[in-house]
């Protein structure tokens, strides 16, 4: 079984700052893949970014970059010169295994909802 | 393309009432998912589907049945409605390839049941 803990329920930030929002996860597949999502207020899900196990080098998509560190079994999200339309829940997420039945099962954490203060 | 489309938006049922929640793509996606969202937690999955005639269970089935005849459709079935299946409801597909094989999402049906 995979399980995802974001232990952040709340964070703020500085419009124009860095934040990090936490993920760690847990499972005993040697393949997965890692996903932030972020969901507005108006409630839609909007993929963000995505890390595979394999992957060597740490994801990088715009303002948002995916701090991977295997061994701790962790999958920061940093988001750089936030913005206020950053607002909103973020959730981490894993889909365990390879192949198959995988595909269309993604195990999600609880979210961190992200304030960005002018 | 349309995406993920699900039907209805908004929907309030009385205890013991049967509905069913529709969700169609057309991305020719092999692979479909039903989630929930409770109030203050994430997503849970409640079915999924790799293909056509091929359905299994998620985390939380309970409650919900599931049949997909067509690669376009995964529609959900509420039997006997519960207070406790008040949440809103995402659809979501995805396919062997991609970024991941990310999930693209519906909008969401948001239910309410009295």
């Amino acid at each position: 079984a995979q399980k995802i803990t974001q232990t952040q329920p709340g964070m703020f930030v500085q419009e124009k700052e860095a934040v990090t929002l936490d993920c760690t996860y847990d499972t005993s597949d040697q393949s997965y893949g890692l996903f932030w999502y972020k969901q507005p207020s108006s409630g839609e899900m909007i993929f963000l970014i995505y890390q595979g196990s394999y992957d060597e080098q740490n994801a990088t998509e715009g303002r948002y970059s995916l701090n991977f560190q295997k061994a701790r079994k962790s999958a920061n999200l940093v988001i750089s010169a936030s913005q206020l339309g950053d607002s909103a829940m973020y959730f981490c997420a894993m889909r365990g295994g390879a192949g198959g039945t995988s595909y269309g099962k993604l195990t999600f954490g609880q979210g961190t909802i992200l304030t960005v203060h002018p | 393309n349309a995406g993920v489309t699900q039907t209805p938006k908004f929907q309030v049922l009385k205890t013991g009432q049967s509905m069913t929640l529709q969700c169609a793509q057309d991305m020719n996606h092999e692979y479909m998912s039903w989630y929930r969202q409770d109030p203050g937690m994430g997503l849970r999955l409640i079915h999924y589907s790799v293909g056509a005639g091929i359905t299994d269970q998620g985390e939380v089935p309970n409650g919900y049945n599931v049949s997909r005849s067509t690669t376009e459709d995964f529609p959900l079935r509420l039997l006997s409605a519960a207070p406790s299946q008040t949440s809103v409801y995402f659809c979501a597909s995805s396919y062997r390839g991609g970024v991941g094989h990310e999930q693209f999402f519906g909008p969401g049906t948001r239910l309410t049941v009295l």
